[in-house]
């Protein structure tokens, strides 16, 4: 199975907002509703930050929203924050039972 | 609060089994899928496999010819090999709840396969 495809890297001012894309296919993103972001921090396990395309866990700051259009699932982080500069990865569940992460995307905040 | 804590060695010669544990507290292991997932250094992640408290296991397509895992309920723990290891499969790895999204993780440890 191929990773899910996410951009290296992006980068804003704080207050502002972005946009990461995590493009699959029809097998995993476009087929369920089971896409996950995740939050890691150098050293750190990763923490799930959005679940099924756009659901946040409790104690997860509203700032984090998720979407899904067709193969394609985004993560929007708005009134971007120092604390928000980490590594960010994507999740699918696919046709094959299995699961499958994201490339990964940098976040800076300049 | 559900905790996980993945143990085992740090170093595996090449060709030779990899065997993880990952211990659960906090909460009966049953009810639930548990997964692995590892992360060589300055690597993204990568999904390994899932198992179900009956033994039901799903492995990425990409390990399935060496991977194996299992669970112990009556310790709370379910574990890990990965057979025939080389170089590439340097990694830390880490085990998690498994809900079609990981909500909990257990972290390490970091395994180098080296002679």
């Amino acid at each position: 199975q191929s990773a899910l495809t996410q951009p290296a890297s992006v980068s804003g001012s704080p207050g502002q907002s972005i946009t990461i894309s995590c493009t699959g296919t029809s097998s995993d993103v476009g087929g369920y509703n089971y896409v996950s972001w995740y939050q890691q921090y150098p050293g750190k396990a990763p923490k799930v930050m959005i679940y099924d395309v756009s659901n946040r866990p409790s104690g997860i700051s509203y700032r984090f929203s998720g979407s899904k259009s067709g193969n394609t699932a985004s993560l929007t982080i708005s009134g971007l924050q120092a604390e928000d500069e980490a590594d960010y990865y994507c999740s699918s569940y696919t046709n094959s039972g299995t699961n499958v992460f994201g490339t990964g995307t940098k976040v800076s905040v300049l | 609060q559900v905790q996980l804590q993945a143990s085992g060695p740090g170093l595996v010669k090449p060709s030779e089994p990899l065997s993880l544990t990952c211990t659960v507290s906090g909460d009966s292991i049953g009810s639930y899928y548990w997964s692995w997932v590892r992360q060589p250094a300055g690597k993204g992640l990568e999904w390994i496999g899932r198992i179900d408290t009956y033994g039901n296991t799903t492995y990425n397509p990409s390990l399935k010819s060496r991977v194996h895992m299992s669970v112990d309920t009556s310790k709370n723990q379910f574990s890990l090999t990965l057979t025939s290891v080389t170089a590439a499969d340097t990694a830390l790895y880490s085990c998690a709840r498994d809900l079609y999204y990981f909500d909990n993780w257990g972290q390490g440890p970091l395994v180098t396969v080296s002679s």
